[in-house]
């Protein structure tokens, strides 16, 4: 029973570039939510995609956007890089109406020159 | 504006004695709880959860209580295992769908 996984594990980018990064959920899950772990610091929710429409958005500019497919993967894309946007962007996956418990995958660490 | 604190950033506790870790949250509309547990390199691990409508609820070797007068929540890990070190967020939320975190407390249980 594959968990979540996220792709890529590391990327590094420069200031004003643009990413894209992938999720695919838990088995059975049909929800995706997007979290940013800065250092020492706990996860900060991006949003969160139900049925292929943004359900619910945290406190992130425009720059972060997302999608979610019809077989529930989900991507993060986030525009004109800064050096702030460092850190390390974890992906959730749950199942329905209520989307909790969350179940997370490791991560992409993200790196911004 | 920090919505769930974690005061403790680090905890050490002998093998098999009581772990217990705190959280403290300020909006009184979050009726669902979490804990993660995270290793290096890994993304958290779920391990319990508790609703508004209860108190307690237990799992194993651990147990998380709420008290929703106090706006704080606790977990008990009993006995704690050297395998139990890693750090330790607590989330809560008012929909179920956005989680407010913590900043964690980092275990280290001693052998």
């Amino acid at each position: 029973d594959a968990g979540v996984t996220q792709s890529p594990t590391h990327l590094i980018k420069t200031r004003g570039q643009q990413v894209t990064l992938r999720c695919s959920p838990k088995s059975g899950h049909d929800t995706v939510s997007w979290y940013q772990q800065a250092l020492g610091q706990g996860p900060q929710f991006i949003f969160q995609y139900y049925e292929e429409e943004e359900r619910q958005r945290g406190n992130f500019p425009d720059r972060f956007s997302g999608h979610q497919f019809p077989n529930y993967s989900s991507e993060l894309n986030v525009n004109a890089l800064l050096l702030g946007d460092s850190a390390l962007y974890l992906c959730a996956s749950s199942n329905g109406r209520f989307a909790w418990p969350q179940h997370f995958g490791d991560g992409t660490r993200l790196s911004i020159l | 504006d920090q919505q769930v604190k974690q005061n403790s950033p680090s905890l050490s506790v002998q093998e098999g004695r009581i772990s217990i870790l705190n959280c403290d949250y300020t909006n009184s509309m979050f009726d669902y709880f979490l804990w993660y547990k995270k290793y290096p390199a890994e993304g958290p691990t779920f391990l319990i959860s508790i609703s508004s409508i209860k108190d307690k609820n237990e799992d194993g070797r651990f147990t998380v209580f709420l008290n929703k007068s106090a706006k704080h929540l606790s977990l008990h890990i009993v006995p704690s295992q050297p395998g139990d070190s890693a750090v330790y967020f607590c989330a809560a939320s008012d929909t179920g769908n956005q989680f407010y975190f913590g900043t964690g407390t980092s275990l280290t249980v001693i052998p």
